[in-house]
């Protein structure tokens, strides 16, 4: 167990729709990271936060946004959604330097049908 | 820019025999080095990594990995597989700043034969 957790672990929803993933990362963690995998494109980094605050942005299409609470928890909105848009999504979580050690969450597994 | 290749999509070893799973790597600046193993519906997990200390670097369930710069390399190797460590790794890099992105590489997938 790496202390990071994400719900849902499964979704399935249906073309154009909107949904939100969640993730708590572990405690005393600030940064928090998305990714993306999928068969064709492996896994893909999305976007971190630090603290709150947006620290650096990968291949996130614009349909998707996200952002960091106060109590630090993270939620990723896939919004428009494709049937491309099907894939595993992962959080992760790392102390302050950022570079350290990221601890995974299980994941949530979205079906775009 | 940073990037990773790892040769082989997909490794297969006879258990007991030598794991060697290769990572090369492009940085301009001096990297960090990371492998992940990511067991089936499970997320990734740290077995190693290299942050400019020691060269040889061990980790865990018995993996150990070098890096050398003049190959640009941080292979992945244990003396003898176990049925166990049949999953997906995943070599990758970073710069050393705390705004320094980690690029995953696309991973090997390590079966096992009994």
């Amino acid at each position: 167990d790496s202390g990071v957790t994400q719900t849902p672990k499964h979704l399935i929803t249906a073309t154009g729709q909107r949904v939100t993933l969640r993730c708590s990362p572990r405690s005393g963690d600030l940064s928090v990271y998305w990714y993306q995998q999928s068969l064709d494109q492996g896994l893909q980094f999305l976007i971190q936060y630090y603290n709150g605050e947006e620290r650096a942005k990968g291949n996130i299409l614009e349909r998707f946004s996200a952002q960091q609470f106060p109590d630090l928890h993270s939620e990723l909105n896939l919004s428009s959604l494709e049937l491309g848009d099907s894939a595993l999504y992962f959080c992760a979580s790392s102390d302050d330097r950022g570079t350290d050690t990221q601890y995974f969450g299980p994941g949530t597994r979205l079906t775009v049908l | 820019a940073q990037s990773v290749t790892q040769l082989g999509s997909h490794v297969s070893v006879s258990e007991g025999a030598l794991v060697l799973l290769r990572c090369n790597y492009s940085s301009s600046v001096p990297p960090y080095l990371f492998w992940y193993v990511q067991y089936p519906n499970q997320g990734l997990q740290l077995l190693l990594k290299y942050t400019s200390a020691a060269t040889l670097v061990k980790g865990i369930n018995g993996f150990e990995a070098e890096f050398k710069k003049s190959e640009t390399s941080f292979h992945l190797t244990k003396p003898s597989a176990h049925m166990s460590d049949a999953a997906e790794y995943f070599c990758a890099v970073s710069g050393q700043t705390s705004y320094d992105k980690v690029i995953f590489g696309p991973g090997t997938s390590l079966s096992v034969i009994p």
